[in-house]
């Protein structure tokens, strides 16, 4: 079975500093993992997500991730804090057993920007 | 754009009422999903579909059914419903094929059952 960690449940920065939210992941096959983002009263919407090949990931509004199998971690970071990305933060891992099971979310992150 | 649409935002209800969550896709995806969120335990999903009629169970289907009768619909029936089904619902599709496919969600239902 698999399973996401995410540590701190809120986390505070200040408006220009890095942002660094944690995500570990246990697998047992070769996971494909994302990061979404939830805005108040919306659903989800997919920042990035890593399957194969490069393991530092980009992907939407200066977000980033690195895949790091001996730490079994895909951190998301982003340079320098924006007002705007106040939300909520979810990691999800999905294994790669193939079919259509559903992912395997942490327990969210809110993102606090102080200014 | 991928858009999925929840037939509604809000919802009120009263226990023991047969509730149905309605879940329509525009993109021809074949896997759709419901998803409950609640505050501190993250997502955690109750059913999914990789097709039409088909169905599986996913981590808390208890107190839940589903059906889908076409291609673009899921819908999630609260058979009876209780006070601990008070959520928001989250409904996701997505195209076939290894699971390396990104979900894509509806903007949820913030279903209330008093």
């Amino acid at each position: 079975a698999q399973s996401v960690t995410q540590l701190g449940s809120h986390v505070s920065v200040s408006e220009g500093a890095l942002v660094l939210l944690r995500c570990n992941y246990s697998s047992s096959v070769p996971p494909y993992l994302f990061w979404y983002v939830q805005y108040p009263n919306q659903g989800l919407q997919l920042l990035l997500k890593y399957t194969t090949g490069a393991t530092l990931v980009k992907g939407i509004n200066g977000f980033e991730a690195e895949f790091k199998k001996s730490e079994t971690s895909f951190h998301l970071t982003k340079p320098s804090a924006h007002m705007s990305d106040a939300a909520e933060y979810f990691c999800a891992v999905s294994d790669s057993g193939g079919g259509a099971d559903g992912l395997t979310f942490g327990k969210g992150t809110h993102l606090i920007i102080q200014p | 754009d991928v858009k999925v649409t929840q037939s509604s935002r809000y919802l009120v209800k009263r226990t023991g009422e047969k509730v149905f969550l309605e879940c329509v896709q525009d993109m021809d995806h074949e896997n759709m999903f419901w998803y409950r969120q609640d505050p501190g335990l993250g997502l955690r999903l109750i059913y999914f579909s990789y097709d039409v009629k088909m169905k599986e169970k996913g981590d808390i289907p208890e107190g839940y059914s589903v059906s889908r009768e076409k291609k673009e619909r899921f819908s999630l029936i609260l058979e009876s419903a209780s006070t601990n089904q008070t959520s928001m619902y989250l409904c996701a599709s997505s195209f076939a094929g290894a699971n390396n496919q990104p979900q894509h969600f509806g903007d949820g239902t913030r279903l209330s059952i008093l």
